[in-house]
């Protein structure tokens, strides 16, 4: 089975701070690959799709990149409502889809 | 905008069974595969199942087959997932999730609020 691995596993930031997250994949997925915020309480939201694709109404301050094994989330100008944790998910492995086990952005 | 409700999750003990369900609207429901979704604070999120647009396809994790079922009413816009032999592990915050694309993509654009299991004596 393909694991994902996201590093790290939280990070603190400041208000305008650019901020990157990695996901590894096991074995290639391609560009198979999803990024989700999710604040306490509430449930995901999809930021990414097909590893640098921005969903509808996603600020543009997220971006992603990567393809093969290796993927990166990055937020620049980092604002108070981005303080969240985020995942990825790979959805290379049909039907069976594998999400990281999150970052969390933290104020510092 | 597209609204989904999950509701039936209530304490259950362990050996036994539950359904829940996922109530949808603002979009064609029938035109999209829709997916349950799993959380505990211990593992993170776990997808559990999939079911395609008109039901003829499901697909499961490995740690629920054989036990959960997923399925769709299109007429009522209504996804379920009847769960047997129920497991501690099975304890989770179950959302009910929408596929991207029409037909299927893998990649989840709308959740529900969740709807709360919990598998103890």
């Amino acid at each position: 089975d393909i694991q994902m691995t996201q590093s790290p596993s939280s990070v603190s930031a400041s208000v305008g701070d650019r901020v990157t997250i990695t996901c590894r994949a096991s074995q290639g997925i391609s560009s198979w690959l999803a990024w989700y915020q999710q604040k306490p309480g509430k449930a995901p939201i999809l930021l990414i799709y097909a590893a640098s694709n921005l969903q509808g109404g996603v600020p543009s301050r997220f971006s992603g990149s990567g393809s093969g094994t290796e993927f990166i989330l990055t937020i620049n100008s980092l604002q108070p409502e981005d303080f969240a944790t985020y995942y990825c998910q790979q959805a290379n492995s049909f039907p069976a889809l594998i999400f990281g086990g999150g970052t969390r952005v933290e104020i510092k | 905008e597209v609204h989904l409700v999950e509701s039936g999750g209530v304490v259950v003990e362990p050996g036994g069974s539950l359904r829940l369900s996922c109530a949808a609207s603002g979009f064609t429901f029938d035109d999209y595969t829709m997916h349950w979704v799993r959380q505990t604070p211990g593992k993170g999120l776990e997808w559990v199942s999939l079911i395609n647009w008109d039901g003829s396809s499901t697909f499961y994790a490995d740690s629920v087959k054989g036990r959960f079922t997923i399925s769709r009413d299109n007429r009522k816009n209504s996804l379920y997932l009847q769960m047997n032999s129920l497991r501690t592990e099975d304890t989770a915050l179950y959302y009910c999730a929408k596929d991207r694309g029409a037909g299927s993509q893998y990649y989840l654009d709308s959740w529900g609020q969740g709807t709360l299991v919990t598998a103890s004596s």
